[in-house]
């Protein structure tokens, strides 16, 4: 399977601890993205990649939130002191920009559960 | 206001039916446009992009109407299999980032 993968695909955690999830784009994308999608809403944009630069970061995304392209490949997010707000799907997403064409491909997702 | 809106339903309809979506976005500034489909516990997928001009893919016709500020969607002769949710997306322009209306979720009823 060639295309976005994530992981872990699930996550339960404590209140106050960190976690840590794993994005592996499409080999030959050049952006990378990062969005939470809560019940009943649409994916919220958190922050994105081209290569191994951050481009633009949400104000969704508090100092709790870091995310790493470090070698313009695979991505992480890391969620410090993790709050039961955070509980939702981290969906990443990758894209080849050509033009003005963008179509993103995303990942099955990491279902966070904070307690 | 939200910079992309869609009545989240759901549209409950009999198979065979013909159903359309509605979608409004704020900023004039956008410049690219799709619908992907999210069936429950999945992730996003392309559906289909929406042109100026309207474009069709089988059943399903999208339409941009930028005086409006809407995109719609037209399933026609649905299945069972396109329940799902329908994800309006906008892209403004200067960004690459999706701005994501809540979803429209649809039920094709035997």
């Amino acid at each position: 399977d060639t295309g976005v993968s994530q992981n872990p695909r699930h996550k339960i955690t404590k209140r106050g601890q960190n976690v840590t999830f794993r994005c592996d784009p499409i080999s030959e994308h050049n952006r990378l993205y990062w969005y939470r999608q809560t019940l009943g809403q649409g994916p919220e944009f958190l922050t994105y990649f081209q290569n191994e630069a951050q481009l633009e970061k949400s104000r969704l995304l508090s100092d709790r939130f870091s995310a790493e392209r470090p070698k313009g490949s695979f991505s992480t997010l890391e969620i410090q002191r993790t709050e039961q707000g955070d509980s939702a799907m981290y969906l990443c997403a990758s894209s080849l920009v050509r033009g003005s064409y963008n179509e993103q491909f995303f990942g099955p997702g990491t279902r966070l559960t904070v307690l | 206001r939200k910079e992309v809106e869609q009545d989240p339903g759901p549209f409950n309809v009999p198979e065979g039916a013909t159903v359309a979506f509605n979608c409004t976005y704020s900023n004039s500034a956008s410049q690219s446009f799709f619908w992907y489909r999210q069936d429950c516990r999945k992730e996003p997928k392309l559906l289909m992009s929406v042109y100026s001009s309207g474009n069709e893919d089988g059943r399903f016709t999208a339409q941009l109407n930028r005086a409006s500020q809407y995109i719609s969607l037209l399933i026609r002769d649905s299945k069972l299999s396109d329940s799902a949710t329908y994800l309006c997306v906008v892209i403004t322009s200067g960004t690459y980032k999706y701005i994501f209306g809540t979803g429209t979720r649809l039920k094709v009823l035997a």
